[in-house]
């Protein structure tokens, strides 16, 4: 049982670049989320899942597109890299939402030059 | 609008010299709130789930508690391997997470 897995672990990107950031799990859970973290502030949501096919916003979606086409997978996809894309990127996944604990993964760190 | 502000930013603390981190919130119909440890480089790692006022959790030398506006981190005789980044969050009506900014503990031999 891997939990949360994200790939790649780290990259570097160049301004105007594209970039699908992976995220699996095989713990059988509904919701999936995506979030960035910088330094010195929270954890910030940027899309979540609730199912198959379901996606919806979170805090700071602009700039980044998911799709949720499996139980299993949740992409993040970048499609014009800007510089305040750097940050740290976390998938999480819950089996439930309301007061059920998410797992995280262990962490996409993005650079954008 | 939910909030959630820890204290202190860092704690220094020798091996063996108890402490308390705080966590503060405000959020509407609080339906959980969640500590997490973080260490360099890795994802969040759950630690405890409070559910309302007055619940009390343990585990090893980490024991949370909650009270209707903060909640407490209470960490007795740590040792060097406590040290993390330790988070906390709040679930409220919106049942999104909104997370604080983290207290970086840092125990010495």
């Amino acid at each position: 049982n891997a939990g949360v897995t994200q790939t790649p672990k780290f990259r570097i990107l160049k301004i105007g670049q594209s970039m699908t950031l992976q995220c699996t799990q095989d713990m059988n859970h509904n919701y999936m989320y995506w979030y960035r973290q910088d330094p010195g502030m929270g954890l910030k949501l940027i899309y979540y899942s609730v199912g198959a096919g379901i996606t919806d916003k979170g805090e700071v979606p602009n700039g980044y597109n998911v799709s949720r086409s499996t139980t299993e997978d949740f992409p993040l996809r970048l499609e014009l890299a800007a510089p305040s894309q750097t940050s740290v990127y976390f998938c999480a996944s819950s089996y439930s939402t309301v007061q059920e604990t998410q797992y995280f993964g262990p962490g996409t760190r993005l650079l954008v030059l | 609008e939910d909030q959630v502000t820890q204290s202190p930013e860092a704690l220094r603390l020798q091996e063996g010299e108890s402490s308390s981190l705080n966590c503060s919130y405000t959020v509407s119909g609080l339906r959980g709130l969640f500590w997490y440890r973080q260490d360099p480089g890795k994802g969040p790692e759950f630690l405890f789930t409070l559910y309302s006022a007055g619940e009390e959790k343990e585990k090893e030398r980490l024991k949370a508690t909650l009270t209707k506006k903060e909640s407490f981190l209470h960490i007795t005789a740590p040792k060097p391997e406590d040290s993390a980044t330790y988070l906390c969050a709040v679930q409220g009506a919106t049942n999104k997470l909104i997370f604080g900014t983290g207290t970086l503990l840092a125990v010495q031999p």
